[in-house]
């Protein structure tokens, strides 16, 4: 009974570093969202995807970041070049086929990233 | 521009007693309306959550009540207990799936 999960839990990358983030939803579930966190704010939307498609990605910066759900493994949220600002915490959530409960997201522990 | 805001950063309550949390929202296209509930250091759990073509939904100890006109939604757990302390956030359903988040607002239960 595997809920949505995240690794690595914390990453420490310096200026100038990839992030690479890794998603795995829940089983059944085939929708992925991502979400950041800043300090003391709300989570604030990045990307929706399904396998292999990107339905939404109107959060995301347009530059630098790049979020992928291949056919098979986890969802990969990948940010290149990271600077300062994109220390958060980066949350995933997934939610099952569309339907009267797909409306409720199920979120994984986060990661959180810190750039030094 | 915050399309979703929870104007109180905390809340105070004692234990056994009814703790009120409330959200504003602005977009009237938004159509379906949740709770989460957070510890720190762990992901949001979802609660509970309500259709706009609702005004109430009720689960055991969690009630979220829906005033269209108003754009005000509120949640409600009574009796509040110690396990409930944590970040309740209210978050909107806006297009196909993506959610909006408000800021969070701390809830503390004293015994």
């Amino acid at each position: 009974n595997a809920g949505v999960m995240q690794n690595p839990r914390h990453l420490v990358r310096r200026r100038g570093q990839e992030a690479r983030l890794r998603c795995s939803p829940m089983k059944g579930h085939s929708h992925v969202y991502w979400y950041r966190q800043l300090p003391e704010e709300g989570l604030k939307f990045m990307v929706y995807l399904q396998k292999e498609n990107i339905i939404d990605e109107s959060g995301m910066p347009k530059e630098r970041f790049s979020a992928e759900f291949p056919k098979e493994g986890p969802s990969i949220l990948r940010i290149q070049q990271v600077v300062r600002g994109d220390s958060a915490a980066y949350f995933c959530a997934s939610s099952p086929l569309p339907g009267p409960s797909s409306y409720e997201q199920y979120f994984g522990p986060g990661t959180r990233l810190t750039v030094t | 521009d915050q399309q979703v805001k929870q104007n109180s950063p905390s809340l105070s309550v004692q234990e056994g007693r009814i703790s009120i949390l409330n959200c504003d929202y602005t977009n009237s296209m938004f159509d379906y309306f949740l709770w989460y509930k957070k510890y720190p250091a762990e992901g949001p759990t979802f609660l509970i959550s309500i259709s706009s073509i609702k005004d109430k939904n009720e689960d055991g100890r969690f009630t979220v009540f829906l005033n269209k006109s108003a754009k005000h939604l509120s949640l409600h757990i009574v009796p509040s207990q110690p396990g409930d302390s944590a970040v309740y956030f209210c978050a909107a359903k806006q297009g196909a799936q993506k959610l909006v988040f408000g800021q969070g607002t701390r809830l503390t239960i004293n015994p």
